[in-house]
């Protein structure tokens, strides 16, 4: 079936410009996940869905970065007035099933790389 | 704090046994996870161990854990070019979400 994707693969944006990047995890899945991968390191956690609400979000770095996923299903993650510091790939991954329900699985998508100039 | 580390490099050739280390300071990680990751793509699930395990055996794969020392392994038998790749280790804690993961090891398998 149908894994993880995420849009654009690519994206290259000024210093200062606001940027939308978007998750479609695989279908039925109700808990989602948003990392950061920097060069050279492992992914880092920023935000947790399970359905449609933000149930753990204390790795966003600061309040210029915000996630949605307002029908439980596909997930935007946005960031405002982009930095240079903020160039990274950006991994979105989904579980069948929130904690305590027997998920142990997260699935990758193949993540956006976002630079900024 | 939680913090997972990994040596960064590894080289094989090919058809001998890999083995990939980690150690990790969070006793409380119930979960650890092996993942793998090939060049432009994302990361590819290998397998995973509940700390209640000491070992599990997935084909040509083998996970062991050493609790006491906070130690975890993967072992790849018979290595093949195709499992160049980087291979990060990963751990969570029960009741939470998120997955701590180890900066990845590069493996490199020539011929």
């Amino acid at each position: 079936g149908a894994g993880v994707s995420q849009t654009p693969s690519n994206k290259v944006t000024e210093k200062g410009k606001y940027v939308e990047l978007r998750c479609d995890p695989i279908s039925g899945h109700t808990a989602l996940y948003w990392y950061r991968q920097s060069l050279g390191q492992g992914p880092e956690f920023l935000i947790y869905f399970q359905g449609t609400g933000a149930a753990d979000d204390s790795g966003l770095p600061n309040d210029r970065f915000f996630a949605v996923r307002p029908e439980g299903s596909v997930s935007t993650l946005k960031i405002q007035r982009t930095e240079r510091g903020d160039s990274a790939v950006y991994l979105c991954a989904s579980s069948p099933h929130g904690p305590g329900t027997g998920d142990f699985e997260q699935y990758f998508g193949p993540g956006t790389r976002l630079t900024v100039t | 704090g939680e913090d997972v580390e990994q040596s960064l490099f590894l080289s094989v050739r090919e058809g001998d046994s890999s083995v990939i280390n980690c150690t990790y300071t969070d006793s409380s990680s119930t979960y650890l996870y092996w993942y793998k990751q090939e060049p432009g793509a994302g990361l590819q699930l290998l397998t995973y161990i509940f700390s209640n395990m000491d070992m599990k055996q997935d084909q040509r794969l083998t996970v062991l854990l050493n609790k006491k020392d906070k130690h975890l392994s993967l072992r790849i038998a018979d290595t093949q070019t195709g499992d160049s790749a980087i291979y990060f280790c990963a751990g969570r804690r029960d009741g939470y979400n998120k997955l701590i993961f180890g900066a990845g090891t590069r493996l490199a398998v020539h011929p």
